[in-house]
C-alpha cells in the first residue's frame, strides 16, 4: 500500500525567505506526482505535475523535483510572500492505478 | 473555461437521512474522481469513473455510499442513512483521462447532526 509522508507538518517563515517542503512515498512505481495548494475552506489548486520520467518542473517561483528511486520529491518556493500561506499537499499516482494518494500536508505561514 | 463545480457547497443533515452531492466536471474530461477530506483521515479516494468503463469503487467505505455518472458528464454521490462519521468535505476532481493532471472542485462540506 502506497504511503505518502510530508515533512514538516507546519512551517512558519518571514517574508522573502526561500523554503523547501518535503514529500516521501513508499512505492516507487509511480506514474506521476502532483503538488497542490489548499487555502482554508477551499478546494485544491494544482501547482505542478511531474511525470515519472521527469526530474523537475518549474512554475514561476515554484520548483518541484522528483527522485523516484529514493521515493522523494521536494517543492522549493523562492522569495516567499504572505500570499503563499496555505496548506501544501503532495499526491502520487501509481502506474497501476488512477487514484491519487495524498500526504497529510504542510501548513505554511509566511509572516509579513 | 469553467472549472469543476460542486453543489451544494454546504449541507447539514440529520443522522439517518439520505443526501446527494453533485459534481459537474470540466467539459471534455473523461475521468472523474470523488475524494473525502476529514479531520484525522486526510484526503482519501472514494470512487473513479473513466468514460464508459465500469467505475473503480474500491475506496467506498461502506455500502451506504454509491455514485453514478450520467451521460459521461455530471456525477452524483449518494450517502444513505447518514452517520456522524460521514461528516467531511467531499471533493470532486476531473482530468482529460486517467494519466493527466487532476483538477478539483471547491468541495461540499457535509455535516451530520
Amino acid at each position: 500500500k502506497q504511503e505518502v509522508t510530508q515533512i514538516p507538518a507546519a512551517l512558519s517563515v518571514p517574508e522573502g525567505e526561500n523554503l523547501v517542503l518535503n514529500c516521501s512515498f513508499t512505492d516507487s512505481a509511480i506514474y506521476n506526482l502532483q503538488w497542490f495548494r489548499q487555502d482554508p475552506g477551499k478546494g485544491l489548486t494544482s501547482l505542478l505535475l511531474i511525470q515519472s520520467s521527469q526530474r523537475e518542473q518549474t512554475s514561476g517561483r515554484l520548483n518541484a523535483s522528483l527522485d523516484k528511486s529514493s521515493g522523494r520529491s521536494t517543492l522549493y518556493i523562492a522569495a516567499s510572500q504572505p500570499g503563499d500561506s496555505a496548506t501544501y499537499l503532495c499526491a502520487v499516482r501509481l502506474n497501476s492505478g488512477s487514484r491519487l494518494t495524498f500526504g497529510e500536508g504542510t501548513q505554511l505561514t509566511v509572516n509579513p | 473555461g469553467a472549472g469543476v463545480s460542486q453543489s451544494p457547497s454546504n449541507k447539514v443533515t440529520e443522522k439517518g437521512k439520505d443526501v446527494e452531492l453533485r459534481c459537474d466536471p470540466i467539459s471534455g474530461h473523461t475521468a472523474l474522481y470523488w475524494y473525502r477530506q476529514s479531520l484525522g483521515q486526510g484526503l482519501e479516494f472514494l470512487i473513479y469513473f473513466q468514460g464508459n468503463s465500469a467505475p473503480d469503487k474500491s475506496g467506498l467505505p461502506s455500502d451506504r455510499f454509491s455514485a453514478e455518472r450520467t451521460g459521461g458528464s455530471v456525477s452524483t454521490l449518494t450517502i444513505q442513512r447518514t452517520q456522524q462519521e460521514d461528516s467531511a468535505v467531499y471533493l470532486c476532481a476531473s482530468s482529460l483521462d486517467r494519466t493527466y493532471e487532476q483538477y478539483f472542485g471547491p468541495g461540499t462540506r457535509l455535516t451530520v447532526t
